[in-house]
């Protein structure tokens, strides 16, 4: 079974609904993230949590909401979708290990199209 | 703000040696990452670098010098299956992560 998982995998809506994309992990990690991907600009973070009490805003927040239910579950909302929030938008899961070294864990993504 | 560099673009041909460069500048540095993405798939880790010098994983290896706010990442080998996407991820003030905009490596017969 997948660590990380998203569902779902392909959305299509329409501008000005709301939409919630899940993740779920099993690894037993405190660190979540959201990213999205466009081509040519690579992966951009949306926002992060480092435990459940804790939401920060990455570089792209505006347009979206997160909610973090527990350890393992970590959603992203787009209140009022619009065509430019059609991406690929990844969840991640991480370790910080006290060497500094951080390995990120992605979902399989979740194909986003607002028409 | 925080920035890294890396080229659009590598090619080569099976069998060959490939090194895909990055360059970045962030305060607050503390590790430099590589990932690699297959078309329509998820990125997955490849290699992790806080200190200088090289590191070695199989085929791959990463390199960095803090000095110099660069790494690269080193494919001996090549095989088809390297045709991906190539992401260097920068660590910085302890707890954020930034990545660039990705290598897209296409390996030829």
């Amino acid at each position: 079974d997948a660590d990380v998982t998203q569902t779902p995998r392909n959305r299509i809506t329409k501008t000005g609904k709301r939409i919630m994309l899940e993740c779920s992990q099993t690894k037993g990690h405190d660190r979540m993230y959201w990213y999205r991907q466009d081509p040519g600009l690579g992966l951009r973070l949306i926002y992060y949590s480092f435990d459940v009490k804790d939401i920060n805003k990455g570089e792209i927040s505006d347009g979206y909401s997160v909610s973090r239910q527990a350890q393992a579950k970590f959603s992203l909302s787009l209140e009022s979708a619009i065509p430019n929030q059609t991406a690929l938008y990844f969840c991640a899961t991480s370790d910080l290990m006290t060497s500094g070294k951080e390995t990120q864990y992605f979902g399989p993504g979740t194909r986003l199209l607002v028409l | 703000g925080q920035s890294l560099e890396q080229p659009s673009e590598v090619t080569a041909v099976e069998g060959a040696i490939v090194q895909i460069n990055c360059t970045y500048q962030t305060s607050g540095f503390y590790g430099l990452s590589w990932y690699q993405q297959h078309d329509g798939g998820a990125p997955t880790f490849l290699s992790y670098n806080a200190l200088d010098g090289l590191e070695e994983t199989g085929r791959f290896s990463s390199f960095l010098s803090r000095s110099d706010s660069y790494g690269y990442l080193l494919l001996q080998e090549l095989q088809m299956k390297d045709s991906a996407s190539y992401f260097c991820a920068v660590g910085y003030n302890t707890d954020k992560l930034i990545f660039g905009t990705g290598t897209r490596l296409q390996v030829f017969p």
